[in-house]
């Protein structure tokens, strides 16, 4: 069965430090892989997508096929960067699957 | 247009009781998707439209809920004779075209069965 496993549920660094969000995921074939960033009080939106191999607000993810893996990292947090980040992989190019998340918290 | 919206925001009931939630997706979005969310694990997908057609729909979804797309704009998600283990933020999702690769989310339905 396709899963996502995000293994922090909880993670707190400060202001200016980097910052790398874990995710790993099960899935038979080439999987399409997803951030999605919900701040507090908002929706959930996509932060990036893997295909696309873009940055957004200094963010990157590179998929490790071998790893099966799929990090988020940013190499200087700020403290707006504060919020729950889901990764997400789509399964049957319809709907998508979550991981469970992580609250991501930026001292200052 | 603003997004995907929902209504209710909020909805308290009380266990045994019927409910219905509305996704307004964004108006050219032809696949609509509903997900549930309960305190501290991401979206769980239920069912997703294409136009009127709905196309798949999980395990999670047992007989007691239905969800329509009637002219494949809006759609409703009805629950009925709620139990307590329906508590949770219902999530509404549209995209565009045949490749969902970016969904776009309403702001939920919370529902607290008392």
């Amino acid at each position: 069965a396709q899963r996502v496993t995000q293994p922090e549920k909880l993670l707190s660094v400060f202001k200016g430090a980097p910052v790398e969000l874990k995710c790993n995921y099960s899935y038979s074939g080439s999987p399409e892989l997803f951030w999605y960033v919900q701040y507090s009080r908002q929706r959930l939106q996509l932060l990036l997508r893997h295909i696309s191999r873009e940055s957004i607000k200094g963010f990157t993810a590179d998929l490790n096929k071998g790893e099966t893996s799929f990090h988020l990292k940013k190499p200087f947090a700020q403290e707006e960067d504060s919020a729950m980040y889901y990764c997400a992989l789509v399964q049957g190019a319809q709907k998508l699957v979550f991981g469970q998340g992580t609250r991501l918290t930026i001292n200052p | 247009d603003t997004g995907v919206s929902q209504d209710p925001r909020h909805k308290i009931t009380k266990r045994g009781q019927n409910v219905t939630f509305r996704c307004d997706p964004i108006s050219e979005h032809n696949r609509l998707y509903w997900y549930r969310q309960t305190l501290g694990q991401g979206p769980e997908f239920l069912t997703y439209f294409q136009n009127e057609a709905q196309l798949e729909k999980s395990r999670l979804l047992s007989d007691r809920f239905s969800a329509e797309r009637p002219k494949g704009s809006f759609s409703t998600l009805e629950i009925q004779r709620t139990e307590q283990g329906d508590s949770a933020m219902y999530l509404c999702a549209s995209s565009f075209g045949t490749v969902s690769y970016e969904q776009y989310f309403g702001p939920g339905t919370r529902l607290t069965v008392t």
